[in-house]
């Protein structure tokens, strides 16, 4: 079935980095444009960052341009998140998502979501 | 403050109609596919409605989604105690290049 499993997630101390990782099952990764979408706790989702589905096109939030970058490797169905200078607002849980749309076409919104991993940013 | 503007609450009686709203503007919802999320506490979200009013198989269909010029919402009908969850709104903003997810609304059944 159609599967994506974070890991990577753990506590570390602030300016910092971690990389996090998605491995995704039961589809064919490289069709697809996926994101990082994070949640702090007791907060709403927010939007992180997108990569295309070829990685010609990378889309940051605001807040972590510069800091963090999205990659993926089709050859091992994985997408990344390289996390540097890590913050205490960072601290969230972190989830991989695949966008709704296919090939170049991404929609924004996504269909299919992983069950998360947790970051902690903290001294 | 969220790009998209969510009612932080609603509520309802059980078999009631629910109507969460969803405001964004032209370089948002206007423009492009509008998706809400289910989420429950400690769960991951779930999609709820893709591609503005389109139900993912196993949704049921006392969920539905619509959308008028800048603002979109969700409709729960005949509201049962499993619907209490939190409910996101998102899109594409062409103005930022990036996702924009709304505040989300905790619906509570009375």
């Amino acid at each position: 079935q159609v599967q994506l499993v974070e890991s990577g997630g753990g506590v570390v101390q602030p300016g910092t980095s971690l990389r996090l990782s998605c491995g995704a099952s039961g589809f064919t990764f490289s069709h697809y444009a996926m994101h990082w979408v994070r949640q702090a706790p007791g907060k709403g989702l927010e939007w992180v960052a997108l990569i295309s589905y070829d990685g010609g096109k990378k889309y940051y939030a605001d807040f972590v341009k510069g800091r963090f970058t999205i990659s993926r490797d089709s050859a091992k169905s994985t997408l990344y998140l390289q996390m540097n200078s890590l913050r205490t607002d960072d601290t969230a849980v972190f989830y991989c998502a695949r966008d709704d749309g296919f090939g170049d076409n991404f929609l924004g919104g996504v269909d299919i979501w992983g069950q998360g991993t947790t970051v902690t940013v903290s001294s | 403050q969220s790009v998209l503007t969510q009612p932080p609450s609603a509520s309802g009686t059980p078999e009631q109609r629910v109507t969460i709203a969803c405001s964004g503007s032209s370089s948002n919802i206007e423009n492009h596919y509008v998706y809400w999320y289910q989420q429950l506490p400690g769960t991951a979200p779930k999609l709820l409605i893709y591609r503005t009013n389109e139900r993912p198989s196993g949704v049921p269909d006392r969920f539905s989604g619509s959308k008028s010029g800048t603002s979109a919402s969700l409709a729960i009908s005949g509201l049962r105690s499993e619907d209490e969850a939190d409910y996101y709104c998102v899109a594409w903003d062409d103005s930022l290049s990036a996702v924009v997810f709304g505040g989300g609304t905790k619906v509570t059944v009375l």
